[in-house]
């Protein structure tokens, strides 16, 4: 079972901020970047945020990261329609001394 | 244009054995890390294992530990995952991924899909 701990479920009205939280402990957001992931209906993941903050070439402003403590955050502003998919945060683990948890996901729904 | 593309995925019976590839292209492969990661039906994502640019680090989660085997071979530009003892909770679509610095993956696969089923 994953380590990292999401909403299940966010949603939000076109050009609305949603927020997705990613809660996990001192051995891996605490101590740890945090990644996020986008992963749209029947396609593989892509990189939406890295290093906690940074955003991959290409990634829309809109999408933006941050941590405090043993939880980090991702924030959609200006909802649109496309960006309804599933969200992944993760980062090291140093307790589990492996490289990647994932979060538990969250479906993203825009109203 | 920078590539993955995952082969190799298949019906198998539990207990059974199957080797993943994963063939890279548009970049330098010898010098970046890799992983895989797998998927269940209807599930979330999964780490499943690493191993460092010059195969001298590897990692294993739990759940795979001692049956799974991750190798590479650079003159190749092909990462590989040697899949042993399989259970019908190995099912999944497994996909090889990049590793950027310091941590995060930006280059995904398509995937490839795994059964196990008797």
């Amino acid at each position: 079972q994953s380590v990292l701990t999401q909403p299940p479920s966010a949603s939000g009205t076109p050009g609305q901020r949603v927020t997705i939280s990613c809660s996990g402990s001192s051995s891996n957001i605490g101590s740890n970047t945090v990644n996020w992931y986008q992963q749209l209906p029947g396609t593989a993941p892509k990189l939406l945020i890295y290093s906690t903050n940074q955003r991959p070439s290409g990634v829309p402003d809109r999408f933006s990261g941050s941590k405090s403590g043993t939880s980090a955050s991702l924030a959609i502003s200006g909802l649109q329609s496309e960006d309804e998919a599933d969200y992944y945060c993760a980062a090291w683990d140093d307790s589990l001394n492996v490289p990647c948890v994932f979060g538990t996901g969250t479906k993203v729904t825009v109203l | 244009e920078v590539r993955l593309v995952e082969s190799g995925g298949g019906l198998v019976q539990p207990g059974g054995s199957l080797r993943l590839s994963c063939a890279a292209s548009g970049f330098t492969f010898s010098t970046y890390d890799m992983h895989w990661v797998r998927q269940a039906p209807g599930k979330g994502l999964e780490w499943v294992s690493y191993i460092s640019s010059g195969s001298s680090t590897m990692y294993y989660a739990d759940p795979v530990k001692g049956r799974f085997s991750i190798s590479r071979d650079n003159a190749k530009n092909s990462l590989y995952l040697q899949m042993n003892s399989l259970t019908d909770e190995d099912t999944a679509v497994y996909y090889c991924a990049r590793r950027i610095q310091p941590n995060g993956m930006d280059v995904w696969g398509q995937g490839t899909t795994v059964t196990v089923s008797s």
